[in-house]
């Protein structure tokens, strides 16, 4: 079964930083890209981050770029995003999303709050 | 970016009766590998998101079959034959043809 579980997420001033990791299992994880996309309240979904199978290559929506790094671990199953000068539009839950062109599967999400 | 518009943005149905989602993108979804990236996702309130169909017309594993997708191009209908209180909830299209991958705004159902 596979399964994707984000951690992280939490409270954090603006300029803070914070960094969600994302678990896989139930597949070869080395063998996906994989995708952060994030939903703010109410609102609807924003693909947010990609990297490629071996972290080589990595993609950012304009509003994030040069503040936030995703990475990836194939040895541990990891996928990360590192959050850097956060600002209160980064509020949203950020959802781990398998296989970006199908994303066939997400993670429950880690809420992120940037507020004073 | 590719521009994906979602109609109606809010839907009211009665239950047993059946529902009509549109999807438009700005640019055709036919990619180089012939395939039509274009998916149907389903999201409960404080649940992740779901995908239904996939590639345009097939239905995930445990979907049921009352769900169908069809479409070509840059014109997409997500249709559910007779909706069940389950199938609340918003309903978004999303493309992955082109870079980046593209969500519509959501479609709202809700039972009369």
């Amino acid at each position: 079964e596979v399964q994707l579980v984000e951690s992280g997420g939490g409270l954090v001033q603006p300029g803070g930083s914070l960094r969600l990791s994302c678990a896989a299992s139930g597949f070869t994880f080395s063998s996906f890209h994989m995708n952060w996309v994030r939903q703010a309240p109410g609102r609807g979904l924003e693909w947010v981050a990609n990297i490629n199978l071996d972290g080589t290559d990595t993609y950012y929506v304009d509003s994030v770029k040069g503040r936030f790094t995703i990475s990836r671990d194939n040895t541990k199953n990891s996928l990360y995003l590192q959050m850097n000068s956060l600002r209160a539009e980064d509020t949203a839950v950020y959802y781990c999303v398998k296989n970006p062109r199908d994303s066939d599967y997400w993670g429950q999400g880690a809420l992120v709050t940037v507020s004073s | 970016d590719v521009v994906m518009t979602q109609s109606p943005l809010s839907l009211p149905v009665t239950l047993g009766q059946p529902a009509s989602i549109s999807c438009r993108s700005s640019q055709s979804l036919v990619f180089s590998d012939g395939y039509t990236y274009l998916n149907w996702f389903h999201q409960r309130p404080g649940q992740s998101p779901r995908r239904l169909i996939y590639k345009v017309s097939n239905r995930d594993s445990g979907v049921p079959d009352r769900f169908s997708g069809s479409g070509s191009g840059t014109d997409f209908t997500l249709k559910i034959t007779r909706v069940e209180a389950e199938d609340v909830g918003l309903y978004y299209c999303m493309q992955g043809s082109h870079w980046p991958p593209t969500f519509g705004q959501g479609t709202k159902v809700e039972i009369k």
